[in-house]
């Protein structure tokens, strides 16, 4: 089956520390692979994708990923997190369907940057 | 959030009554996307349009129905309201890129509450 995981509910860090959020995937063919922030009663933002090319991929807010074929990962990271970096962060595959294509989401992780 | 409108915000009703979310985009996407949000599931794809008048089912669309009449609106009906179906209820759209979805952009979300 396709999926995927986000092993950890909840990650903390210090201001100015690096971060990372962990998101691993099973898909059968190549991925395409996206990362979504959600705050406070809104909508999911998109933040960034892979669909082809360099490992490493930039995104919005400083937001960088890294894509890692063998151990089918795609962890979000930043070098140095702000206390506004603090909100829900959503990994998702791109599935094809008979008509379109969808998004298995992760379970989400919560990231809580102490000042 | 991306020329995309849903109504209500919020809505309680009772087990048993008829609810209709409706989204809303300006930005004349050929995809649109019903999900539902709940602790520990991320979201989960309820049904999706490829076009007007063409829909499919999602992961969890029983329960559901949806309609799309023309480009700008996609309507989600629960026929008969029960309490399982309180939730978080997102539309997303994407645009056609050489035939395939896009990245996909999200509403500002529903909050549902079936007594």
């Amino acid at each position: 089956a396709q999926s995927v995981a986000q092993p950890e509910d909840q990650v903390n860090v210090a201001e100015g520390n690096p971060l990372t959020v962990k998101c691993t995937y099973s898909v059968s063919g190549n991925p395409y692979l996206f990362w979504y922030v959600q705050y406070p009663n809104r909508g999911l933002q998109f933040l960034l994708k892979y669909i082809t090319g360099d490992n490493l991929v930039k995104g919005s807010y400083g937001f960088e990923a890294e894509f890692n074929k063998s151990q089918t990962s795609f962890h979000l990271k930043k070098p140095s997190a702000l206390v506004s970096d603090s909100a829900l962060y959503f990994c998702a595959v791109r599935v094809r369907m008979d008509s379109s294509y969808k998004l298995i989401f992760g379970s989400g992780t919560r990231l809580l940057v102490r000042p | 959030d991306a020329g995309i409108t849903q109504s209500p915000r919020h809505k309680v009703t009772e087990t048993g009554t008829p609810v209709t979310l409706r989204c809303h985009q300006t930005e004349n996407h050929r995809y649109m996307y019903w999900y539902r949000q709940d602790p520990g599931h991320g979201l989960r794809l309820i049904h999706y349009s490829y076009g007007v008048k063409d829909t499919d089912k999602g992961e969890v669309s029983d329960g559901y129905s949806v309609s799309r009449s023309k480009t700008e609106d996609f309507l989600l009906t629960l026929e008969s309201a029960t309490s399982s179906q309180t939730s978080v209820y997102f539309c997303a759209i994407s645009e056609s890129l050489a035939g395939r979805p896009g990245e996909q952009f999200f509403g500002p979300g529903t909050r549902l509450t079936v007594l």
